[in-house]
Protein backbone atom coordinates (compact mmCIF):
# COMPACT_ATOMS: atom_id res chain seq x y z
CA UNK A 1 0.00 0.00 0.00
CA UNK A 2 0.76 3.61 0.24
CA UNK A 3 1.51 3.92 3.71
CA UNK A 4 0.99 2.58 6.87
CA UNK A 5 -2.55 1.85 7.61
CA UNK A 6 -4.57 1.37 11.24
CA UNK A 7 -7.46 0.54 12.30
CA UNK A 8 -9.82 0.99 13.96
CA UNK A 9 -8.99 4.95 14.10
CA UNK A 10 -10.92 5.20 17.23
CA UNK A 11 -11.92 2.92 19.91
CA UNK A 12 -14.60 3.42 23.06
CA UNK A 13 -14.57 0.32 25.02
CA UNK A 14 -15.59 -0.58 28.58
CA UNK A 15 -12.93 -0.93 31.64
CA UNK A 16 -12.45 -4.90 31.40
CA UNK A 17 -12.83 -5.35 27.88
CA UNK A 18 -10.16 -7.19 25.62
CA UNK A 19 -9.41 -4.82 22.24
CA UNK A 20 -7.22 -5.71 19.00
CA UNK A 21 -5.44 -2.89 17.10
CA UNK A 22 -4.55 -3.83 13.89
CA UNK A 23 -1.12 -2.40 11.49
CA UNK A 24 -0.82 -3.31 8.03
CA UNK A 25 2.81 -1.96 7.03
CA UNK A 26 4.39 -0.60 3.93
CA UNK A 27 4.72 -3.65 1.58
CA UNK A 28 8.06 -5.09 1.74
CA UNK A 29 8.91 -3.06 5.01
CA UNK A 30 10.56 -6.26 7.21
CA UNK A 31 10.34 -3.89 10.35
CA UNK A 32 7.40 -3.50 12.41
CA UNK A 33 7.10 -1.62 15.81
CA UNK A 34 4.45 -0.54 17.46
CA UNK A 35 3.94 3.02 20.06
CA UNK A 36 1.82 4.89 22.68
CA UNK A 37 1.16 8.27 22.52
CA UNK A 38 -0.82 9.70 25.54
CA UNK A 39 -2.39 12.98 25.16
CA UNK A 40 0.35 16.16 25.05
CA UNK A 41 3.14 13.64 25.43
CA UNK A 42 5.77 12.03 23.20
CA UNK A 43 5.76 8.27 22.20
CA UNK A 44 6.76 5.59 23.88
CA UNK A 45 7.93 2.28 22.83
CA UNK A 46 6.35 -0.89 22.93
CA UNK A 47 7.58 -3.67 20.83
CA UNK A 48 9.13 -3.80 17.40
CA UNK A 49 9.16 -7.14 15.21
CA UNK A 50 11.93 -8.37 12.36
CA UNK A 51 10.13 -10.16 10.15
CA UNK A 52 7.59 -12.20 12.50
CA UNK A 53 10.01 -12.68 15.66
CA UNK A 54 9.58 -9.76 18.38
CA UNK A 55 13.36 -9.04 19.93
CA UNK A 56 12.45 -6.18 21.89
CA UNK A 57 9.36 -6.42 24.08
CA UNK A 58 10.65 -4.26 26.85
CA UNK A 59 8.68 -1.17 25.84
CA UNK A 60 4.97 -3.80 26.56
CA UNK A 61 3.93 -1.94 29.95
CA UNK A 62 2.52 -5.56 31.35
CA UNK A 63 1.16 -8.55 30.45
CA UNK A 64 -1.85 -7.94 29.59
CA UNK A 65 -0.52 -6.35 26.61
CA UNK A 66 0.96 -8.75 23.68
CA UNK A 67 1.21 -8.08 20.14
CA UNK A 68 1.63 -10.77 17.17
CA UNK A 69 2.68 -10.68 13.21
CA UNK A 70 1.78 -13.12 10.71
CA UNK A 71 3.12 -13.27 7.01
CA UNK A 72 6.02 -10.53 7.70
CA UNK A 73 2.62 -8.03 7.28
CA UNK A 74 -0.04 -7.39 9.35
CA UNK A 75 0.42 -7.08 13.02
CA UNK A 76 -2.31 -7.13 15.91
CA UNK A 77 -1.79 -5.27 19.12
CA UNK A 78 -3.87 -6.71 21.71
CA UNK A 79 -4.77 -5.61 25.31
CA UNK A 80 -6.42 -7.78 27.89
CA UNK A 81 -8.50 -6.25 30.65
CA UNK A 82 -8.49 -2.97 29.45
CA UNK A 83 -8.13 -0.19 32.36
CA UNK A 84 -8.75 3.52 32.21
CA UNK A 85 -4.80 4.06 31.69
CA UNK A 86 -4.59 2.88 28.30
CA UNK A 87 -5.94 5.47 26.81
CA UNK A 88 -4.30 6.90 24.06
CA UNK A 89 -3.18 6.50 20.42
CA UNK A 90 -1.76 3.76 19.62
CA UNK A 91 0.71 4.60 16.91
CA UNK A 92 2.17 1.86 14.41
CA UNK A 93 5.12 1.99 12.69
CA UNK A 94 7.56 0.52 9.70
CA UNK A 95 10.24 0.62 7.86
CA UNK A 96 12.89 -1.30 5.00
CA UNK A 97 15.29 -2.57 8.14
CA UNK A 98 15.86 -1.93 11.57
CA UNK A 99 18.27 0.64 10.57
CA UNK A 100 15.64 2.61 8.21
CA UNK A 101 13.38 5.45 8.79
CA UNK A 102 10.21 4.59 10.20
CA UNK A 103 7.10 5.70 8.80
CA UNK A 104 4.03 5.57 11.20
CA UNK A 105 0.73 5.36 10.49
CA UNK A 106 -2.34 7.32 11.60
CA UNK A 107 -2.74 5.72 14.43
CA UNK A 108 -6.02 4.24 16.31
CA UNK A 109 -7.35 6.33 19.33
CA UNK A 110 -8.11 4.01 22.36
CA UNK A 111 -10.71 5.12 24.72
CA UNK A 112 -11.07 3.21 27.86
CA UNK A 113 -14.72 4.19 30.16
CA UNK B 1 16.82 6.17 32.65
CA UNK B 2 17.89 7.56 29.14
CA UNK B 3 15.97 10.09 28.46
CA UNK B 4 15.13 12.98 24.96
CA UNK B 5 13.85 16.41 26.29
CA UNK B 6 12.85 19.73 24.75
CA UNK B 7 14.17 23.09 25.65
CA UNK B 8 10.63 24.97 25.04
CA UNK B 9 7.25 23.37 24.91
CA UNK B 10 5.54 26.03 22.42
CA UNK B 11 7.56 28.33 19.94
CA UNK B 12 5.33 31.23 18.16
CA UNK B 13 7.16 32.51 15.30
CA UNK B 14 5.54 34.74 12.50
CA UNK B 15 5.07 33.36 8.67
CA UNK B 16 8.36 34.14 6.93
CA UNK B 17 10.80 33.95 9.98
CA UNK B 18 12.98 30.82 10.73
CA UNK B 19 12.30 29.16 13.39
CA UNK B 20 14.74 26.73 15.79
CA UNK B 21 13.70 23.84 17.61
CA UNK B 22 15.99 22.46 20.03
CA UNK B 23 16.52 19.30 21.93
CA UNK B 24 18.52 17.82 24.69
CA UNK B 25 19.66 14.35 24.80
CA UNK B 26 21.32 12.16 27.80
CA UNK B 27 22.51 9.19 26.01
CA UNK B 28 25.49 9.58 24.68
CA UNK B 29 26.03 6.16 23.16
CA UNK B 30 23.15 7.18 20.43
CA UNK B 31 24.40 7.33 17.24
CA UNK B 32 20.87 8.36 15.09
CA UNK B 33 18.37 11.23 15.77
CA UNK B 34 15.53 11.67 13.69
CA UNK B 35 13.11 14.64 13.83
CA UNK B 36 9.26 13.89 13.12
CA UNK B 37 6.41 16.31 12.55
CA UNK B 38 3.10 15.45 13.84
CA UNK B 39 0.14 17.13 12.60
CA UNK B 40 -3.56 16.98 14.52
CA UNK B 41 -4.82 13.80 14.22
CA UNK B 42 -2.16 12.62 12.26
CA UNK B 43 0.60 10.10 12.99
CA UNK B 44 4.56 11.41 13.39
CA UNK B 45 5.83 12.51 9.72
CA UNK B 46 9.30 11.86 9.03
CA UNK B 47 11.27 15.32 8.30
CA UNK B 48 15.08 14.74 8.49
CA UNK B 49 17.27 12.72 10.33
CA UNK B 50 21.01 12.43 11.15
CA UNK B 51 23.88 10.19 12.09
CA UNK B 52 26.78 10.71 14.63
CA UNK B 53 29.41 11.10 12.62
CA UNK B 54 27.78 14.35 11.35
CA UNK B 55 27.13 17.84 12.59
CA UNK B 56 24.77 19.16 9.87
CA UNK B 57 22.62 18.09 7.16
CA UNK B 58 20.32 20.19 5.03
CA UNK B 59 16.72 19.16 3.05
CA UNK B 60 14.25 21.08 1.84
CA UNK B 61 13.79 24.17 4.07
CA UNK B 62 15.37 22.04 7.03
CA UNK B 63 18.56 21.48 8.67
CA UNK B 64 19.22 19.63 11.53
CA UNK B 65 22.39 20.41 13.54
CA UNK B 66 24.04 17.78 15.83
CA UNK B 67 26.25 18.85 18.82
CA UNK B 68 27.71 15.49 20.24
CA UNK B 69 29.64 17.49 22.80
CA UNK B 70 27.01 18.98 24.84
CA UNK B 71 24.36 16.58 23.35
CA UNK B 72 22.26 18.73 21.59
CA UNK B 73 20.14 18.76 18.27
CA UNK B 74 18.08 21.29 16.57
CA UNK B 75 16.09 21.68 13.71
CA UNK B 76 15.99 24.92 11.95
CA UNK B 77 13.13 25.85 9.51
CA UNK B 78 13.74 28.63 7.02
CA UNK B 79 10.93 30.92 5.72
CA UNK B 80 8.53 29.22 7.61
CA UNK B 81 4.75 29.02 6.32
CA UNK B 82 1.22 28.36 8.34
CA UNK B 83 1.66 24.55 7.17
CA UNK B 84 4.49 24.37 8.99
CA UNK B 85 2.11 24.54 12.54
CA UNK B 86 2.46 21.03 14.15
CA UNK B 87 4.15 19.80 17.11
CA UNK B 88 7.99 18.54 16.33
CA UNK B 89 9.43 16.03 18.04
CA UNK B 90 12.94 14.66 18.13
CA UNK B 91 13.84 11.28 18.62
CA UNK B 92 17.20 9.02 19.21
CA UNK B 93 18.09 5.24 19.00
CA UNK B 94 18.87 5.12 23.04
CA UNK B 95 22.09 2.35 23.15
CA UNK B 96 20.91 -0.12 20.41
CA UNK B 97 23.00 1.33 18.22
CA UNK B 98 20.55 0.76 15.58
CA UNK B 99 16.99 2.27 14.38
CA UNK B 100 15.21 -0.47 15.86
CA UNK B 101 14.06 1.58 19.05
CA UNK B 102 13.61 4.94 19.20
CA UNK B 103 13.28 7.38 22.30
CA UNK B 104 11.09 10.32 21.66
CA UNK B 105 10.94 13.78 23.11
CA UNK B 106 8.18 15.05 24.46
CA UNK B 107 7.55 17.78 21.74
CA UNK B 108 7.61 21.08 20.54
CA UNK B 109 5.00 22.86 19.45
CA UNK B 110 5.35 25.71 16.53
CA UNK B 111 2.87 28.11 15.89
CA UNK B 112 3.54 30.37 13.05
CA UNK B 113 1.58 33.28 13.11
CA UNK B 114 0.73 35.30 10.26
Amino acid sequence: GAGVSQSPSNKVTEKGKDVELRCDPISGHTALYWYRQRLGQGLEFLIYFQGNSAPDKSGLPSDRFSAERTGESVSTLTIQRTQQEDSAVYLCASSHQTTDTQYFGPGTRLTVL
Amino acid sequence: GESVGLHLPTLSVQEGDNSIINCAYSNSASDYFIWYKQESGKGPQFIIDIRSNMDKRQGQRVTVLLNKTVKHLSLQIAATQPGDSAVYFCAETGDTGTASKLTFGTGTRLQVTL
